[in-house]
């Protein structure tokens, strides 16, 4: 959706390094979420924020933090990346009172 | 009680054909279940979606149905075509947003 874009589309990094991947919408949604897809896992959901003030650990937080900037901007930061965290990352925006998840094209990481 | 099952991992069809997926879950307060595409390289797109006091939707050639007794949930999709090929997820919402995702299944609908 291009209403959702996320930057960089694609990144290589190394053990120990710290990287952001940055979220940014324009569907006006109050609600933002990071999501890491693995082969055979699904979806799995790293944080979330349901307003600039608001922000809470989903099912995979360790090794990752948030800052939500602005309603329209939410970005995930590695502190210090390692391999296992390689993987597709998407972010989604919704907003109430469906909750209907919008996603982001992704970024695919590689941690070296 | 957070997940929500999905199988198979893989389906292979023929078109024209009705490709089945099922989900199953444990957890009593979902309140919402929606199925995303997602084709390759690409974020994943709500498909269609039910609500629990609702037994069957459907938008064109794609229909869920639901079974709260069983707390399972299906997919199906009619007369399938090539380009339905794709990974399908289901999904369930809790606490006015959050999805709980399925593993994925991955499609392939032949000529």
């Amino acid at each position: 959706d291009a209403d959702v874009t996320q930057t960089p589309r694609n990144r290589i990094t190394k053990t120990g390094k710290r990287i952001m991947l940055e979220c940014s919408q324009t569907k006006g949604h109050d609600r933002m979420y990071w999501y890491r897809q693995d082969p055979g896992l699904g979806l799995r959901l790293i944080y979330y924020s349901f307003d600039v003030k608001d922000i809470n650990k989903g099912e995979i937080s360790d090794g990752y933090s948030v800052s939500r900037q602005a309603q329209a901007k939410f970005s995930l930061s590695l502190e210090s990346a390692i391999p296992n965290q390689t993987a597709l990352y998407f972010c989604a925006t919704s907003a109430k009172p469906t909750g209907l998840q919008y996603f982001g094209p992704g970024t695919r990481l590689l941690v070296l | 009680q957070q997940q929500v099952k999905q199988s198979p991992q893989s389906l292979i069809v023929q078109k024209g054909g009705i490709s089945i997926i099922n989900c199953a879950y444990e957890n009593t307060a979902f309140d919402y279940f929606p199925w995303y595409q997602q084709f390759p390289g690409k974020g994943p797109a709500l498909l269609i979606a039910i609500r629990p006091d609702v037994s069957e939707k459907k938008e064109g050639r794609f229909t869920i149905s639901f079974n709260k007794s069983a707390k399972q949930f299906s997919l199906h999709i009619m007369d399938s075509q090539p380009g339905d090929s794709a990974t399908y997820f289901c999904a369930a919402s809790i606490q006015g947003g959050k999805l709980i995702f399925g593993q994925g299944t991955e499609l392939s609908v032949k000529p």
